[in-house]
């Protein structure tokens, strides 16, 4: 199937700081992709859809301003945490909208102290 | 607008015997299911998916699920587990074959013990 990369895998910041996080598809292109977030023991929450060369679309609740998505080519999506505090603290997941199936990077934990 | 529900929020199994992972959903119009499996610290992977024609889906390590349109399920089961299946399941509906814009359940975590 096809391959969905993220990077960084881990990350540590302090609070205050911003953190980017790539989300690449190594083998096809994709005009669309999303973003997760998955807290401890729970499921994925959608967070934005990211379309190449257009605003992306925020679910209701999560902050545009804070959560910046950038979607400049048809093999990246960049998600920046700005100014992060704890309560970011997560594992973000991407995911690349294939013909058929949604591919899912391998995700990307955050740890804000 | 579309849920989903997984009733189990942790399964443990001794190896080498059945499991049956509930999902059950609810939406006003027809949906596509998916299974996903989630191995620690990694992504999603996808399992198995329902999109039309028979009702009973496989994967290619023997996992098997079942849509059932009267009872708004897609329960996943295995008849002999492994060690290795030890994992994180989730269930997902979306609207459109396509796969995108999922709704998933809240995951089941499977514990295979030896």
């Amino acid at each position: 199937g096809a391959v969905v990369s993220q990077h960084p895998s881990r990350v540590i910041c302090k609070s205050g700081t911003s953190v980017k996080i790539e989300c690449r598809s190594l083998d096809f292109q994709a005009t669309t992709m999303f973003w997760y977030r998955q807290f401890p023991k729970q499921s994925l929450m959608l967070m934005a859809t990211s379309n190449e060369g257009s605003k992306a679309t925020y679910e209701q609740g999560v902050e545009k301003d804070k959560f910046l998505i950038n979607h400049a080519s048809l093999t990246l999506s960049t998600l920046t945490v700005t100014s992060a505090h704890p309560e970011d603290s997560s594992f973000y997941i991407c995911s690349a909208q294939g013909a058929y199936e949604q591919y899912f990077g391998p995700g990307t934990r955050l740890t804000v102290t | 607008a579309q849920s989903v529900t997984q009733l189990d929020s942790q399964v443990p199994v001794f190896e080498e015997a059945p499991v049956e992972l509930r999902c059950n959903y609810s939406s006003s119009v027809s949906v596509y299911l998916f299974w996903y499996v989630q191995y620690p610290n990694q992504g999603l992977q996808l399992l198995l998916k329902y999109l039309s024609g028979s009702t009973l889906v496989k994967s290619i390590n023997g996992f098997e699920a079942e849509f059932n349109k009267s009872q708004t399920s897609f329960h996943l089961r295995k008849p002999s587990v492994h060690i290795s299946d030890t994992a994180e399941y989730f269930c997902a509906v979306s609207y459109n074959n396509a796969g995108n814009m999922l709704t998933f359940g809240g995951g089941t975590r499977l514990m295979v013990k030896p």
